[in-house]
């Protein structure tokens, strides 16, 4: 059983460049959120999609956008990337018709941003 | 506001001490989850417990164990006989708790436990 997959693990940008990371739920989750982690800090929520749509938000920019497709798997999009944007992005699934209250999470995909 | 706050930066500990990793959470919330991750080296967040509001039963599991008071608004993690394998960052965090639909986590900054043979 496929846990959470996120691609790619490690990429490098630079100021202005947008980017794409790509999550695969774990098999049975139908809902996808995304957290930025920065050196040394605890993971910020940025957003929850299900069902196609953005459930909830964090306070982040409108530069970070995301999609949900028909198969769950969900894309996050940073526009505009700022020196800051620099962290560990981790992609997290869960059930909520399950109500087992867990989340799974990615090995997440590192972003530099120069 | 939701806040988690996890005052020990840093832990070290020798093998086979126990270790207790402390955590306070801030919430208007009658009712919501407290969680304890584990994150290893490769960046994975792996999920070790799960606690709701209304259950203030302590728990254990192997070494683990959970103490969940709500009076201080605290669940603190303990490892008893720690190991090396133990040396991680571990997170605690919080959620809302929106009927089925598990909200937003809010972390703590986290605790660096490094465990020396």
């Amino acid at each position: 059983d496929a846990g959470v997959t996120q691609s790619p693990t490690h990429l490098i940008k630079t100021r202005g460049q947008q980017v794409t990371l790509r999550c695969s739920p774990k098999s049975g989750h139908d809902t996808v959120s995304w957290y930025q982690q920065a050196l040394g800090q605890g993971p910020q929520f940025i957003f929850q999609y299900y069902e196609e749509e953005e459930r909830q938000r964090g306070n982040f920019p409108d530069r970070f956008s995301g999609h949900q497709f028909p198969n769950y798997s969900s894309e996050l999009n940073v526009n505009a990337l700022l020196l800051g944007d620099s962290a560990l992005y981790l992609c997290a699934s869960s059930n909520p018709g399950r109500q087992t209250g867990e989340l799974f999470f990615g090995e997440g995909s590192r972003l530099t941003v120069l | 506001a939701q806040k988690v706050t996890q005052a020990q930066t840093e832990i070290s500990v020798v093998e086979k001490e126990d270790v207790t990793l402390d955590c306070v959470y801030e919430t208007r919330d009658t009712t919501y989850y407290l969680f304890w991750y584990k994150q290893p080296p490769s960046g994975e967040l792996v999920f070790l417990i799960r606690r709701n509001s209304f259950d203030e039963q302590n728990e254990i599991s192997g070494r683990y164990s959970w103490n969940f008071q709500k009076s201080t608004s605290s669940f603190n993690f303990t490892i008893t006989a720690s190991q090396v394998v133990d040396s991680a960052v571990y997170f605690c965090a919080l959620s809302e708790a929106r009927g089925s639909t598990l909200g937003r986590l809010y972390f703590g900054r986290g605790t660096q436990l490094t465990v020396w043979p």
